[in-house]
């Protein structure tokens, strides 16, 4: 069963526009993490966020976390036509168990 | 560091069939895990390895099966393919644990006929 939702499932937005995606989860997590995946590729790493953080930084990606909304926010500033890849998130249920992931967003960066 | 590599990166299997996919994770990460990608599942858990030991098993039938070495390269087979195996089998590795950053690799595609 999916742990992680994003919202929304696919967007469409101009270079150099913002771009904020949306994951809800279940249960109570230890880490949220995003990932990026280039059609049909492996996925990459972006950023991990713990329970006990509500913003992160890297470079042009900002993550927020609301546990009391079991709510995370993936926002990519000053998109590229590079960011063009599916977004993915992924909740931990507790300490030493895998990785669950959502459906994913779809993000189409047209210049 | 060479990143996590799969082999072989495609497969033509047909029905009835087995098929044995192989992962080796980063030089000293410990951890594996294994998940299948399809359009309308999306990536769903198989099962995670750690020091030839499985620590977490995903949802799927007794046909799934993987194993660990000592070296932390990792296998999974699947035995008796059916149509609805067809998916892009993806292997990650972290250091210690599964809920840690994941590094994947770019995966196998399989394709049951």
């Amino acid at each position: 069963s999916q742990q992680g939702e994003e919202d929304p499932q696919a967007l469409s937005i101009q270079e150099g526009e913002n771009a904020t995606m949306n994951c809800s989860y279940k249960t109570s997590i230890n880490n949220l993490q995003w990932y990026r995946q280039n059609s049909g590729r492996g996925l990459v790493h972006l950023i991990l966020i713990r329970s006990n953080e509500r913003e992160k930084h890297s470079g042009r990606l900002r993550v927020t976390l609301d546990t009391s909304k079991k709510s995370s926010s993936l926002l990519i500033t000053a998109s590229r036509a590079a960011d063009t890849a599916s977004y993915f998130c992924a909740t931990d249920i507790q300490a030493g168990t895998a990785l669950i992931f959502g459906k994913g967003t779809t993000l189409s960066v047209s210049s | 560091k060479a990143g996590v590599t799969q082999t072989p990166r495609y497969l033509i299997k047909t029905r009835g069939q087995q098929v044995t996919l192989s992962c080796s994770p980063i030089s000293g990460h410990r951890s594996v895990s294994w998940y299948q990608q399809t359009p309308g599942q999306g990536l769903q858990f198989l099962f995670e390895y750690f020091s030839e030991t499985q620590r977490n098993k995903g949802n799927f039938p007794g046909r799934f099966s993987g194993r660990q070495f000592s070296n932390s390269r990792s296998e999974m087979n699947v035995s008796t393919l059916e149509l609805g195996d067809s998916a892009l089998y993806l292997c990650a590795s972290s250091l210690l644990t599964a809920e840690e950053t994941q590094y994947f690799g770019p995966g196998t595609r399989l394709l049951v006929l």
